[in-house]
């Protein structure tokens, strides 16, 4: 396994632009799932998928967010006018369906919105 | 939202002692896991516990899930330089959809040489 890779590892932009994060699970893995981390705290769920189905949205996830997953493999997160407070650690995670309790988080994608 | 409570935020031990991380919650939940995180990079699965009163080891590693299902603790013994990081325990329901982790905030582990 190569592991949960994430692109890029640091974005950042301007208030009021939109911005883009992609995951590529480890394959074959039909769980993925978008955290956002911010200083000082533990990881918090935006929101996930099982293959190209999104199942689940946390309240965290504005109507400025959106995340897909076309064929089920890799997914993308948007953010649409991002704002100050969007910037954080956001970190995506995968598990197989056999083992959905044990998630494999990637490096995550550090955004900075000035 | 809902995070589980790690305390101290900070522990400070010297080289080749052990340490005692503990974690509770409100609520129940049905697996336990422990990660660790480095500066920049995202958390490191270190152990899953899927029943309550279970006693599992990794290496230097143990951690148990509370008979309550509302606690667990993770141990590392014999702690060496490399163990410097951030511990963050997760809860999961695990029922029908919702499998996803709930965390606590972290204890930053620092080990003195």
């Amino acid at each position: 396994d190569t592991g949960v890779s994430q692109d890029p590892r640091h974005k950042i932009t301007k208030r009021g632009q939109n911005v883009t994060f992609r995951c590529d699970p480890i394959s074959e893995h039909n769980r993925l799932y978008w955290y956002r981390q911010t200083l000082g705290q533990g990881p918090e769920f935006l929101t996930y998928f099982q293959n190209e189905a999104q199942l689940e949205k946390s309240r965290l996830l504005s109507d400025r967010f959106s995340a897909e997953r076309p064929k089920g493999s890799f997914s993308t997160l948007e953010i649409q006018r991002t704002e100050q407070g969007d910037s954080a650690m956001y970190l995506c995670a995968s598990s197989s369906g056999l083992a959905t309790y044990e998630q494999y988080f990637g490096p995550g994608t550090r955004l900075t919105v000035t | 939202g809902q995070q589980l409570n790690q305390s101290p935020q900070s522990m400070f031990i010297q080289e080749g002692e052990d340490v005692s991380m503990n974690c509770t919650s409100s609520s129940i939940f049905n697996t336990w896991l422990w990660y660790k995180q480095d500066p920049g990079e995202g958390p490191v699965l270190l152990i899953a516990l899927y029943k309550a009163g279970e006693l599992t080891s990794n290496g230097r590693l143990t951690a148990q899930f509370g008979i309550t299902r509302k606690d667990s603790f993770l141990n590392i013994s014999a702690s060496i330089p490399s163990d410097v990081g951030i511990y963050f325990c997760a809860g999961q329901l695990n029922t029908g959809a919702n499998s996803k982790l709930t965390f606590g905030k972290g204890i930053t582990l620092s080990v003195r040489p």
